[in-house]
């Protein structure tokens, strides 16, 4: 089944808004997340990552937020801008051990002018 | 610069026709992966390898093949026996341990006409 997966398939923002993705995991010993972007025809990219000995991460307009109580992280987008426009994915790299990538399903977000 | 270089990046095939898609990479990476994204849909595992001349199936690994007879190379074959192959493809690889960042290609779009 899946380890991972976000709460939403479409996030439709305002520019200049912020932008809130959720991805929910199932294995309580996975220790280390990714989130990637992925933009229209192109391949997933790297955005921020995260380990569970830390409950946030902070980069350029970009955080990332971990609760491990409840499984769940977030990534959050600051001033959101047309370019952030793509689909989002948390990944656990290990997958509980395989070391096999693992995505889920993907947000997709839309930003509008 | 180091990469990951998938091609071609459209690809057209028709009924019962073998076609096999290109995946180099020159990061020194161990591990390499072949991931099938449909709209809408998250990344799905065909085949992976985690050194050379090894690999093992992923989750749908039914209709395609792989080879790993180089570190760099890794090619996918879609065969005939694939009954629904029009799809994304994408290509990546990580490091040793695979508990770290996945580099993607830039995929090829496969089209049955």
């Amino acid at each position: 089944g899946e380890s991972v997966g976000l709460h939403l398939p479409t996030l439709s923002v305002q520019e200049g808004d912020n932008s809130i993705i959720n991805c929910a995991y199932s294995n309580s010993a996975s220790d280390y997340f990714i989130w990637y972007k992925q933009e229209s025809g192109k391949g997933p990219q790297f955005i921020i990552d995260i380990r569970s000995n830390m409950d946030k991460r902070q980069g350029q307009r970009v955080t990332v937020l971990l609760n491990k109580t409840v499984k769940h992280l977030s990534l959050q987008i600051a001033a959101t801008q047309p370019g952030d426009s793509a689909v989002y994915f948390c990944a656990d790299p290990a997958s509980g051990g395989s070391y096999i990538p693992t995505f889920g399903r993907g947000t997709s977000l839309i930003v509008h002018p | 610069d180091g990469g990951i270089t998938q091609s071609p990046k459209y690809l057209f095939r028709k009924e019962g026709q073998n076609v096999t898609l290109s995946c180099e990479q020159n990061l020194n990476h161990d591990a390499m992966y072949w991931y099938r994204q449909d709209p809408g849909q998250g990344l799905r595992l065909i085949y992976y390898s985690q050194i050379v001349n090894d690999f093992q199936k992923g989750d749908i690994a039914e209709g395609y093949s792989v080879s790993r007879e180089k570190k760099e190379s890794f090619p996918l074959t879609v065969t005939s026996a694939q009954k629904n192959p029009t799809a994304f493809y994408l290509c990546a690889s990580t490091s040793t341990g695979g508990n770290t960042e996945a580099f993607f290609g830039q995929g090829t779009r496969l089209t049955v006409v």
